[in-house]
This record gives structure tokens, sequence and C-alpha cells, in this order.
């Protein structure tokens, strides 16, 4: 079985530019959630959803949005980008309380 | 909300040897406690574990135990090699649907041969 996907895997943004991350779950997860892992910390959650309505939010700006889509695959968007959204972003898909991770999107902020 | 120490945040030791990681939780309503190994540019990949109506649970070379109590879990690594080399984290959740995997900072394992 394929596991979660993440496009695209590397990104380089200036500040201010808004950028959109997409991630596709494992087949038969309905549940999907964001995280951003920044150098040499645990990755810390940023949303999770399940069937098309976010279920949590961790301690983001607004600036920091998701959707999730009929097929469960999801995108997160960042706007106003700061130096500081430098980071790799990790998706995860889940049926139950097991969260598998996709391999991430590094993103550069300059 | 929910804190999650873990130590060290280094570990060397000999192939063959054994490690041992600990991570401590702040939060009496969680119980799902997943370990993580994550290798240099990927992602996390979920190794093992455990629920709160459970003490122990093991894999082939790998255990963890939770002490309820004491809100404390640990990861435990048998006969290493040096592929076991990664940074390894600890998380803790309430396990239910929209919260949050809370994450250790991690320890990085070195095994040499």
């Amino acid at each position: 079985d394929a596991g979660v996907t993440q496009s695209p895997t590397h990104l380089i943004k200036t500040r201010g530019q808004q950028v959109t991350l997409r991630c596709s779950p494992i087949s038969g997860h309905k549940s999907v959630s964001w995280y951003q892992q920044v150098l040499g910390q645990g990755p810390q959650f940023i949303f999770q959803y399940y069937e098309k309505e976010e279920r949590g939010r961790g301690n983001f700006p607004d600036r920091f949005s998701a959707r999730q889509f009929p097929n469960y695959s999801s995108e997160l968007n960042v706007n106003a980008l700061l130096l500081g959204d430098s980071a790799l972003y990790l998706c995860a898909s889940s049926r139950s309380d097991e969260q598998f991770f996709g391999p991430g999107t590094r993103l550069t902020v300059l | 909300g929910e804190n999650v120490e873990q130590h060290p945040s280094t570990l060397s030791v000999q192939e063959g040897d054994s490690a041992v990681i600990k991570c401590t939780y702040s939060d009496s309503a969680s119980n799902y406690f997943p370990w993580y190994k994550q290798e240099l540019g990927k992602g996390p990949q979920l190794i093992i574990d455990i629920r709160s109506n459970v003490g122990e649970k093991k894999d082939q070379r790998i255990a963890v135990t939770l002490n309820k109590t004491a809100k404390h879990f640990s990861l435990h690594i048998t006969e290493t090699q040096p592929e076991d080399s990664a940074v390894y984290f600890c998380a803790a959740s309430r396990g239910q649907a929209g919260t949050a995997l809370i994450f250790g900072k991690g320890t990085t394992l070195s095994v040499s041969s």
C-alpha cells in the first residue's frame, strides 16, 4: 500500500509570500493532521481534519489555514510568510489513534 | 496543556548494547503513547505504541513500558545495530478525534560498530 505522500518536497519562498502544501493520506484513512517541525525539535501540531471538518487546532496564528477535500487529501496554506516559518511541514494520516507520517515538505523562507 | 519531557537528548552505545530512552508526561487524561524513529531527511516512522490499559509491549528487539501512576514511559532497544542510529521521539495524546500528538524534543541515538 502507498504511504502518505506530500508535495512539493522542497520549497523556497520570500518573506510576505503565500504557500500551499499538499498531502494525500493512506487509502482508507479519513483523518489528516499537519505538524510543523523546526530543526532539532519534535513536531508541533497545527491542525487535524476528519471527514472534511476541522477537529483540532494547535497554537498557530491565523496565517495558517487548511482544508480537506472529498477524497480526504488536504492542503495547508500559510500566508504572509515569516522567516520563522522555515521548517519541515509534516502530514500524518490516521484511521484511529495511530498516526502515520509522510516525508514532509521542507519550506525555506528567505 | 500536555507537556512531554524526553531524556537523554543524545545517547551513544556500542553495537550489541541496550539503549533506554525515557519520557514523562503531564496530562493525566493522556492514554496513547507512540514512539517514532526519524532518519535524516525522512518523516517520523511509527515503531511501537502503548495504550494506558497495558504496562508493557514488545516487538522483537523493541519494548515500551508505561507507568501511569508516575506518568512516565520508556523505550528499550536491545542488541542495538548501526541501523538503529536515528532520532527517536516519544509522544502522548488523549487518543480522541481531533487531539494532537504532543512530542518530546527527541533523542539522537548513535550506535557504533
